[in-house]
């Protein structure tokens, strides 16, 4: 399968645990995407790397998350004392840009639940 | 701010029944209108890019159509298969202030009953 992979697919955590989520996009594409949803709701935008580096953050990425592409491969999202508030699905999604922007392909999800 | 609205929420067909559904948008200036279907528990899937007014793509039984205002996903003898949530988001132009993200609506959620 050469489509975007996420792990794990499912996270319970206690309340003010840390967690981390890992996304390999697809692998000819240097941009990727994360984005949360929560239900009912379209996907909303964290933050997005084009290579290794991050070029952009939502004000909705709170100091307590932290995102990570080394190599310009793989990608992390680390959130740190997990709240209630946290509970969602956490969404990858990759592209590529050369010159002009391709869509972005997402993966299944990882869906977090903190207790 | 950008903002994507779609109507109807949700959307229950009869097998071969065929409706639009619809997606209004505002943005500082367009790049592109993108359309993605999503089962639930998984994520979005990617069906449609849209960038000018007028244009129109089709993939199936389905077909989305681009205004300056608003998108329209038709959806033509729609079968159960078909039923899920389509989503419709909006990036705008980078010389307008936009930035790559991609701005989503809630969805409409459709369910075709055989």
């Amino acid at each position: 399968d050469t489509g975007v992979s996420q792990d794990p697919r499912h996270k319970i955590t206690k309340r003010g645990q840390n967690v981390t989520f890992r996304c390999d996009p697809i692998s000819e594409h240097n941009r990727l995407y994360w984005y949360r949803q929560t239900l009912g709701q379209g996907p909303e935008f964290l933050t997005y790397f084009q290579n290794e580096a991050q070029l952009e953050k939502s004000r909705l990425l709170s100091d307590r998350f932290s995102a990570e592409r080394p190599k310009g491969s793989f990608s992390t999202l680390e959130i740190q004392r997990t709240e209630q508030g946290d509970s969602a699905m956490y969404l990858c999604a990759s592209s590529l840009f050369v010159r002009k922007n391709t869509e972005a392909f997402f993966g299944q999800g990882t869906r977090l639940t903190v207790v | 701010e950008d903002q994507v609205t779609q109507s109807p929420e949700a959307l229950r067909l009869q097998e071969g029944e065929s409706s639009s559904l619809n997606c209004s948008y505002t943005v500082s200036g367009l790049r592109g209108l993108f359309w993605y279907r999503q089962d639930p528990g998984k994520g979005p899937e990617f069906l449609f890019t849209l960038y000018s007014a007028g244009e129109e793509k089709e993939k199936e039984r389905l077909k989305a159509t681009l205004t300056k205002k608003e998108s329209f996903l038709h959806i033509t003898a729609p079968k159960p298969e078909d039923s899920a949530t389509y989503l419709c988001a909006v990036q705008a132009t980078l010389t307008q202030g936009g930035s790559e993200k991609l701005v989503f609506g809630k969805g409409t959620k459709l369910t075709v009953n055989p």
